[in-house]
């Protein structure tokens, strides 16, 4: 089956770019689409962005300003750039797999707590 | 954006009986061409990611348990578990699909009484 896991750093400084990879296994990332997902503490949920099989891109337009999402078919991977980050971006990051551009997300990786911190 | 508002912000129900989680949104994912509900539901336990239960308002995701059942159309709907078990502890979230950005309701937080 899909599974999904991110991997990065765990702490990111005030202003700096946060930098987030999600490998694939059981599945081709030239298939599908696959977003970025977050959670702040104690907080719900929150679309960041999603690239699809062909590399087109939608992002939250909450975020859009900032956001960048590419895809590595060589790996399998596909990863999210998110700049200028401040305390309100420290969040359980979650990388999710989806069949079409709007659609439920189905699986979802672990996902990966980044604090933003200095 | 689509506003997703969920009710209640938690609640307690005993062992075997049956729980029940709204959500209501801003305005209608029921796409008239195809006559479907662009609502999913997902169960989330504290360490775990996201779990799909159900997905087009009523359709059960396969592996998901049949007491777990969702219903509505339009802008109100409903997941009902109908008899609670201790490993259905949890935060519930609804979510549209109808259009972009995607958005959650704010979660419904389910414990044992």
């Amino acid at each position: 089956q899909v599974q999904l896991q991110e991997s990065g750093p765990g702490l990111v400084k005030p202003s700096e770019t946060l930098s987030l990879t999600c490998t694939v296994s059981g599945a081709s990332i030239s298939s599908y689409y696959w977003s970025w997902i977050r959670q702040p503490p104690g907080k719900g949920l929150e679309w960041i962005g999603y690239i699809s099989y062909s590399g087109s891109t939608n992002y939250n337009p909450s975020l859009k300003s900032r956001v960048t999402m590419s895809l590595d078919t060589s790996k399998n991977q596909f990863s999210l750039k998110l700049s200028s980050v401040t305390a309100a971006d420290t969040a359980v990051y979650y990388c999710a797999s989806h069949a079409s551009g709007l659609s439920w997300f189905d699986p979802w990786g672990q996902g990966t707590l980044v604090t933003v911190s200095s | 954006d689509i506003v997703m508002t969920q009710s209640p912000d938690s609640l307690a129900v005993s062992l075997g009986e049956r729980a029940t989680i709204n959500c209501k949104s801003s305005q209608s994912v029921l796409y008239s061409t195809n006559n479907r509900n662009y609502l999913a539901w997902y169960q989330h336990k504290p360490g775990q990611p996201p779990k799909l239960l159900v997905y087009w308002a009523s359709t059960r995701e396969s592996g998901v348990p049949d007491r777990f059942s969702g219903s509505g159309s339009g802008t109100d709907f409903t997941l009902t578990i109908s008899s609670l078990q201790a490993e259905d502890v949890a935060v519930y979230y609804c979510q549209q699909y109808y259009n972009t950005p995607p958005t959650f309701g704010q979660g419904t937080k389910l414990e044992i009484k």
